[in-house]
């Protein structure tokens, strides 16, 4: 099955700089990746997703790149801000009828003043 | 407004109770999936659903069991609560397709 690894596990920076994300699957048959975020005590919200026919996908401050060769994709976020702090899960998958989600073990991001 | 709703948001009960952890969605989904989550920790899959009548295990084992006879109800179940048992439960649905999933607000569940 799908394993997938994330790092770091915890991640401060301060406002205003980049913060970068990277996991790594081990399933070449997986083609979806999406990024959640979970602030605390709330449900993880789907933030943004990229298929295998990209490499790059941008969403005002966040962006994800996609490596296929090489198994691995990873989430950036410019200019962070106070309410960018939270628990990010990356995630892969094949789609399809079987398909099931598999998960990161998560980054808890803390953005300081 | 189209969400996935879990109920109840809390619950504290005694050991050997038992417990059913109810999820609706009116995001017209064929696909249901539950999820146990430590606060903040790893998302461990427990149970899924294709559609009615479709049940399967997920990659954690879990003693809880789930059911679909709705499409867009997919309740779970716990026979006899145990201490072990404490953590959030997260409901989740998808399209067939299995993309993207959407998440409820989930129970976070304390057995004394």
């Amino acid at each position: 099955g799908e394993n997938v690894e994330q790092h770091p596990s915890t991640l401060s920076v301060q406002e205003g700089d980049s913060a970068v994300i990277k996991c790594t699957y081990s399933d070449s048959a997986s083609n979806y990746f999406p990024w959640y975020k979970q602030e605390l005590g709330k449900r993880p919200q789907l933030i943004i997703d990229i298929r295998s026919n990209v490499g790059e996908k941008k969403d005002q401050r966040i962006a994800v790149t996609l490596n296929k060769t090489a198994k691995h994709f990873s989430l950036h976020i410019t200019e962070t801000q106070p309410e960018d702090s939270a628990v990010y899960f990356c995630a892969a998958s094949y789609t399809g009828t079987a398909s099931k989600l598999t998960f990161g073990t998560g980054t808890r991001l803390q953005v300081t003043l | 407004e189209a969400d996935i709703y879990q109920t109840p948001r809390y619950l504290v009960i005694g050991t050997g109770k038992k417990i059913t952890l109810e999820c609706s969605q009116t995001m017209g989904h064929d696909k249901m999936y539950w999820y146990q989550q430590d606060p903040g920790m790893e998302l461990h899959l427990i149970h899924y659903s294709y559609g009615v009548n479709s049940t399967e295990k997920g990659d954690l084992s879990s003693e809880s069991t789930v059911s679909r006879i709705r499409t867009e109800h997919f309740p779970l179940t716990l026979e006899s609560a145990r201490p072990s048992h404490t953590s959030q439960y997260l409901c989740a649905s998808s399209e067939i397709g299995g993309m993207p999933q959407h998440f409820g607000d989930g129970t976070r569940l304390s057995i004394l």
